[in-house]
């Protein structure tokens, strides 16, 4: 079956811009998670939503950061007023109801100039 | 601070010989360990998994370690292929499914033909 997918791969944008990023996990996955890795790092932990409804935000860094999940399947991470320090690989991961295992996306590469 | 860590940050091992890749965690509620695999411009792919009800899990050519009391796991994999060439994440969760992921830095393997 079909993996997580992730779109764009790609997104360059100038300082100050807004941008989206999408994620379509697996189907009937309930968990979708948010992380955010950069150069020479691990994958840090942004969000995590169970269903619709966001069960944990504690890794958004700040209050340009949001996410949505309307109809608990796709979700969006937007980000506003982008900055250099935003550029990373942005991936997204979906589990099972009641799994520890997730399983992830290609993710988006965003690159703020 | 650091919760995850793999002080490595290479390894390189000979095809048909062992790998050993180390991890050290400080947060004593961890209780579920993982390991991904990436390769570049993919995202991580799930290993294996190890609860801490268990020291040993196997599965093929892998099999994970782990001591709670020196809070450390390590990922062994006999006989190591050069397909097996790439980064290797150490994450943890809490009690739980369905819980983020603490991940470490990751260690690049290279398995020379």
């Amino acid at each position: 079956g079909a993996g997580v997918s992730q779109t764009p791969s790609n997104k360059v944008t100038e300082k100050g811009k807004y941008v989206e990023l999408r994620c379509d996990p697996i189907s009937g996955h309930t968990a979708l998670y948010w992380y955010r890795q950069s150069l020479g790092q691990g994958p840090e932990f942004l969000i995590y939503f169970q269903g619709t409804g966001a069960a944990d935000d504690s890794g958004l860094p700040n209050d340009r950061f949001f996410a949505v999940r309307p109809e608990g399947s796709v979700s969006t991470l937007k980000i506003q007023r982008t900055e250099r320090g935003d550029s990373a690989v942005y991936l997204c991961a979906s589990s099972p109801q009641g799994f520890n295992e997730q399983f992830f996306g290609p993710g988006t590469r965003l690159t703020v100039l | 601070d650091q919760q995850v860590k793999q002080n490595s940050p290479s390894l390189s091992v000979q095809e048909g010989r062992i790998s050993i890749l180390n991890c050290d965690y400080t947060n004593s509620m961890f209780d579920y360990f993982l390991w991904y695999k990436k390769y570049p411009a993919e995202g991580p792919t799930f290993l294996i998994s190890i609860s801490s009800i268990k020291d040993k899990n196997e599965d093929g050519r892998f099999t994970v370690f782990l001591n709670k009391s020196a809070k450390h796991l390590s990922l062994h994999i006999v006989p190591s292929q050069p397909g097996d060439s790439a980064v290797y994440f150490c994450a943890a969760s809490y009690t739980g499914a369905n819980s983020k992921l603490t991940f470490g830095k990751g260690i690049t393997l290279s398995v020379r033909p």
